[in-house]
């Protein structure tokens, strides 16, 4: 079975602050994703990272999957209010059938 | 493009009772996983639909049963409902060949009593 272990579990920051989240695990992963879940709702797709080294931004998110793709990272500049949510890491193994396997995530409040 | 669509939104059962959730996957995506969310956990696998077969399956007793029909709808039948199955049960629909990257309902929110 493969785990992710997420860290922290509970960020509480005020706006404006840097921050980093951590998704890690002893396997190795084809791939992995990071989604954003807010209370009531279903997870909702950030990014996918796919090559080991791997930097992806999307405005104040940046995402880095590790070189030897067993872990990645989430850091979020000049946080905001509307950042305030439940991060959730999730990989796949590599070949075969797909069986997603999520991390416990990250909740982060963002206090204005 | 219609996003994936859960019916119900929220459900009460009583613990003995058999219950279906219904799900309604992205257009285009042929792929469907089921997850029950308990409190602050991550998603946890229930079982996953390719085609109307299924794919791959979590670690859930067997009274966790599904479908996916032609129109890769799929629905969750749980038989037997035990007062820890109360929980969010969230459907995702993906492009098989894409399968990591996963698309969300808003959940059903499942309470027995």
């Amino acid at each position: 079975t493969q785990l992710l272990e997420q860290s922290p579990q509970f960020l509480s920051i005020q706006e404006g602050e840097n921050l980093t989240v951590y998704c890690n695990s002893s396997s190795v992963f084809s791939s992995l994703q990071w989604y954003r879940q807010e209370p009531g709702e279903g997870p909702v797709l950030l990014v996918t990272v796919v090559t080991g080294g791997e930097v992806k931004k999307l405005k104040r998110l940046t995402f880095q999957f590790g070189d030897a793709r067993k872990d990645s990272s989430l850091h979020i500049t000049a946080a905001q209010p509307g950042d305030t949510g439940l991060y959730l890491c999730a990989g796949g193994g590599p070949g075969g059938s797909y069986i997603p396997t999520f991390g416990r995530g990250t909740s982060l409040i963002v206090h204005p | 493009e219609t996003g994936v669509t859960q019916s119900p939104t929220h459900l009460i059962k009583t613990r003995g009772q058999q219950v279906t959730l219904r799900c309604s996957s992205q257009s285009g995506h042929n792929t469907v996983s089921w997850y029950q969310q308990a409190l602050g956990q991550g998603p946890q696998f229930i079982f996953q639909y390719y085609r109307e077969e299924e794919n791959g399956r979590g670690n859930f007793p067997p009274r966790f049963s599904g479908l996916q029909f032609p129109n890769y709808s799929s629905e969750l039948n749980v038989n037997a409902l035990e007062l820890d199955d109360s929980a969010p049960y969230l459907c995702a629909s993906s492009l098989a060949r894409r399968g990591a990257e996963q698309y969300f309902g808003p959940g059903t929110r499942l309470t027995v009593t």
